[in-house]
């Protein structure tokens, strides 16, 4: 099946800890995003790649970092500069007709 | 800079009731907008979308959303809802040329009774 893949679904890191989210895409799309989403603000844009080897960052970059070493896969790493890292993430592709597709999300609670 | 506000943080219908969700955005030339539907847990799902032309579009599941450019809405409506719509609705604003992609709005949460 076509689509976004991203684990794990839930994850749980104690205070200090790196930690990295993936998402993988078979669809194809050379852009790839990142966001965080938080109860009451909608989604907030974290870092997004138009091509490989390149990315931006989006609104609330600080304390997080990406890669993008093949057009399959965009992942998120969560360090410990990020004072407030419980939310629920959300990684996805835009098409050639300007929309977004996105993965299931991965919940990430720092203990 | 662009901005898209959901005046309704949630909403409550009945069953087989219609329904309007509310969407307002700020954007300096033609916008992009979309409607999109997140149950919890989830991913987001777009139910539809709005580049040019028709200003009523349809989209999956019976929505359907009017764009107006002189009041800067973009409204989702549905003529009779159904128990499985109850989900968390988001607006988003965007244009073609943003690389940025889309600026979402905060939400509309939808309870659906039976």
């Amino acid at each position: 099946d076509g689509g976004i893949t991203q684990s794990p679904k839930y994850l749980f890191r104690k205070e200090g800890q790196n930690v990295t989210l993936s998402c993988e895409q078979n669809l194809n799309h050379d852009a790839m995003y990142w966001y965080r989403q938080d109860p009451g603000q909608g989604l907030r844009l974290i870092y997004y790649s138009q091509i490989v080897n390149d990315f931006q960052k989006g609104d609330i970059a600080e304390g997080y970092s990406v890669s993008r070493e093949k057009k399959e896969s965009f992942p998120l790493t969560v360090t410990s500069a990020q004072k407030n890292p419980t939310a629920f993430y959300l990684c996805a592709t835009k098409s050639h007709t300007g929309e977004l597709f996105f993965g299931e999300g991965s919940r990430l609670t720092v203990l | 800079a662009q901005s898209v506000t959901q005046p309704d943080i949630h909403i409550t219908v009945s069953e087989g009731a219609s329904l309007e969700l509310r969407c307002n955005y700020s954007y300096g030339a033609t916008p992009y907008l979309f409607w999109y539907v997140q149950s919890p847990g989830q991913g987001l799902q777009l139910l539809l979308k709005y580049f040019s032309g028709d200003t009523l579009v349809q989209g999956i599941k019976g929505f359907e959303a009017e764009f107006k450019r002189s009041q800067s809405s973009f409204n989702l409506r549905k003529p009779s809802v159904h128990w499985s719509d109850a989900a968390e609705y988001f607006c988003a604003v965007g244009s073609s040329g943003s690389a940025r992609q889309l600026t979402f709005g905060s939400g509309t949460q939808l309870t659906v009774l039976p």
